[in-house]
This record gives structure tokens, C-alpha cells and sequence, in this order.
């Protein structure tokens, strides 16, 4: 069964402290991985997608990274608006889902 | 730009009432989804179209049905509430393949 799972469920860092988030997947076929964040009270957000093992993309203190089992969200010098949580999901061939984990809450303390 | 939007944003009802979320996008989107989302257990998908007229069970569809008469509108339905319906709930449209546009959420409480 396919399956995805983030770890740690929550992180706590202090500001400019570096970290990464993990998103392990299990599936047949990746279309392509996705993470997102999400405000409390508020819908996720799009910030990258990934498509094939190797393949890295940036923006601001973010990183995603992608292998053929997980992908990794690294975080470099965070700061306070930084805390939010972050979702992986997989887009698989033959579907039209896309399958999420159960996220990761971010707490970045000044 | 209004994107997705949802409407109600908050409900409460009452075991065994009925009520409607509206969903509706102005990005000319074919994909739309409902997403319900609980502590500790993400987005789950309801159900989902593909394009007006079509609708396919997702992940956890009982209890709710939907429909897309209109490309920009997906409606979920709950005939007969029941307490573990109890969630917010998310409506999400995208091109095939392409990243989700989700609306703000509406947060249903079932007594």
C-alpha cells in the first residue's frame, strides 16, 4: 500500500538554528513529490515539486531534496516566520490523488 | 485574485442534519478536490473530479457525496451528519499533475 510519512511530527529550533524535515514514501509509480506549508487556520501553500531521485530545487531558507525512498525539507539559519507546518505529498502514475503525510510543525524560537 | 474560495467558513449542526459546502475556482482548473484534515492524520481525500460532470471516490468517502455541475464548482454534500464527521475541510483544484490551490478551509462541528 502506498504510504508517506514525515518525521519528526514536531521540531522546535531556536532562530538561525539549521534542520531538516523527512519524507519518506513508499509508492508505486512518483508522478512527483511535493511539499507545502501551512499557516494555522489557513490552507496549505505550494512550495516545491520534485520529479526525479537527484533532483534539488531552493528558495529562500529552504531546500528540497529527493531520492528514490524520501525527500528532505532543510532548513538553513530559520527564523521566527519560519514556524508553520510542512506537508510532503506524492503524486503517483495512473492516479489523480495526491497523497499526503501527516505533516511536520515547525516552532522556530527567537 | 480570489483563487479558491469556500463557503461556509464555520458550521455547527447537529447529529443527523444535512448541509452543503460550495467550493468554487476562477483558474479554469479540471481537477477539484475535498480534503478533510484531523489532528495528526493530514489531508485525507473525500472525493475528487476530474473535470465538470465527473466525480470519483478519493480516500475516506462515506458518509459524503458531491457533485460538479458547473467546471468552476464542486459541492460536498453530508445527508446525515454524524460527530466523526467532525473536521475541517479543504477544497483544492489544479491542472493534471500540477500543484494544488487550496481554499481556506471550512470547520465543521457535528454535536
Amino acid at each position: 500500500e502506498d504510504q508517506v510519512t514525515q518525521s519528526p511530527e514536531a521540531l522546535r529550533l531556536q532562530e538561525g538554528e539549521s534542520s531538516s524535515l523527512n519524507c519518506s514514501y513508499t509508492v508505486s509509480g512518483l508522478r512527483g513529490l511535493f511539499w507545502y506549508r501551512q499557516d494555522p487556520g489557513k490552507g496549505p501553500e505550494f512550495l516545491f515539486t520534485l520529479y526525479s531521485a537527484g533532483e534539488e530545487k531552493e528558495k529562500e531558507r529552504l531546500k528540497a531534496t529527493l531520492t528514490k525512498k524520501e525527500s528532505f525539507l532543510h532548513i538553513t539559519a530559520p527564523k521566527p516566520e519560519d514556524s508553520a507546518t510542512y506537508l510532503c505529498a506524492v503524486y503517483r502514475y495512473n492516479n489523480n490523488d495526491m497523497r499526503f503525510g501527516a505533516g511536520t510543525r515547525l516552532t522556530v524560537k527567537p | 485574485n480570489a483563487g479558491v474560495t469556500q463557503t461556509p467558513k464555520f458550521r455547527v449542526l447537529k447529529t443527523g442534519q444535512s448541509m452543503t459546502l460550495l467550493c468554487a475556482q476562477d483558474m479554469n482548473h479540471e481537477y477539484m478536490y475535498w480534503y478533510r484534515q484531523d489532528p495528526g492524520m493530514g489531508l485525507r481525500l473525500i472525493h475528487y473530479s476530474v473535470g465538470e460532470g465527473t466525480t470519483a471516490k478519493g480516500e475516506v468517502p462515506d458518509g459524503y457525496n458531491v457533485s460538479r455541475l458547473k467546471k468552476q464548482n464542486f459541492l460536498l454534500g453530508l445527508e446525515s451528519a454524524a460527530p466523526s464527521q467532525t473536521s475541517v475541510y479543504f477544497c483544492a483544484s489544479n491542472l493534471a499533475a500540477g500543484e494544488l490551490f487550496f481554499g481556506e478551509g471550512s470547520r465543521l462541528t457535528v454535536l
